[in-house]
């Protein structure tokens, strides 16, 4: 099963500044088969980004992609007040044995 | 417009089995494939298992093999997990998720079915 490590556990951070979340693969994937999703309290999560860098329909720019192997980078340029939530990757270059990482909390500092 | 609909909110005992229904609008079951995902209070995502409809296979995570079965319906487009041997760990919020035709990552999520296994 392929372990992903999200670092760090919560980001503080104020209105307007650039966050940055990290995803460490335990292997490398293939095709750079992995996924950002966002998450509020008491609501599904919300895909943002697949394949690394392609953003899902609907999301704005300042979320970006990026990495490749083992090491994969989920950047918000300027966050806005709504960008506060945790973050999960997911890697599914393993078919059979989907994971996510623990999640990346980012809170108002 | 693709929707998942899951069923409500269960309270289970210790030892029993529960199974969550997901109902998809807006597009075809067969073609895509379904995972199940839980989220135990306070706690992050946990996959449990995918179906592919047209192929009629399911995998699951190792740590739930032969104690959770996903199947579908599709004469009534809809998906099932049924979690056997409950026990208090498996209090969780449980989700459906579903990919463009057989990809595993997901634009497409069930509002969320609540299960509490309490004695």
């Amino acid at each position: 099963e392929i372990v992903l490590t999200q670092s760090p556990g919560t980001l503080s951070l104020s209105p307007g500044e650039r966050a940055t979340l990290s995803c460490r693969a335990s292997q490398s994937l293939s095709s750079s088969y992995l996924a950002w999703y966002q998450q509020k309290p008491g609501q599904a999560p919300k895909l943002l980004i697949y394949g690394a860098s392609s953003r899902a329909t609907g999301i704005p720019d300042r979320f970006s992609g990026s990495g490749s192997g083992t090491d994969f980078i989920l950047t918000i340029s300027r966050l806005e007040p709504e960008d506060f939530a945790v973050y999960y990757c997911q890697q599914y270059d393993s078919s059979v044995a989907l994971s996510f990482g623990g999640g990346t909390k980012v809170e108002i500092k | 417009q693709v929707q998942l609909v899951q069923s409500g909110a269960e309270v289970k005992k210790p030892g029993s089995s529960v199974k969550v229904s997901c109902k998809a609008s807006g597009g075809t079951l067969s073609t895509h494939a379904i995972s199940w995902v839980r989220q135990a209070p306070g706690q992050g995502l946990e996959w449990m298992g995918r179906i592919i409809p047209m192929f009629n296979t399911a995998n699951y995570a190792q740590k739930f093999q032969g104690r959770v079965a996903i199947s579908t319906d599709e004469s009534t487009s809809t998906a099932y997990m049924e979690l056997n041997s409950l026990r208090s760990e498996d209090t969780a919020v449980y989700y459906c998720a579903r990919g463009l035709g057989l990809s595993d990552w997901f634009p497409y999520w069930g509002q969320g079915t609540l299960v509490t296994v309490s004695s």
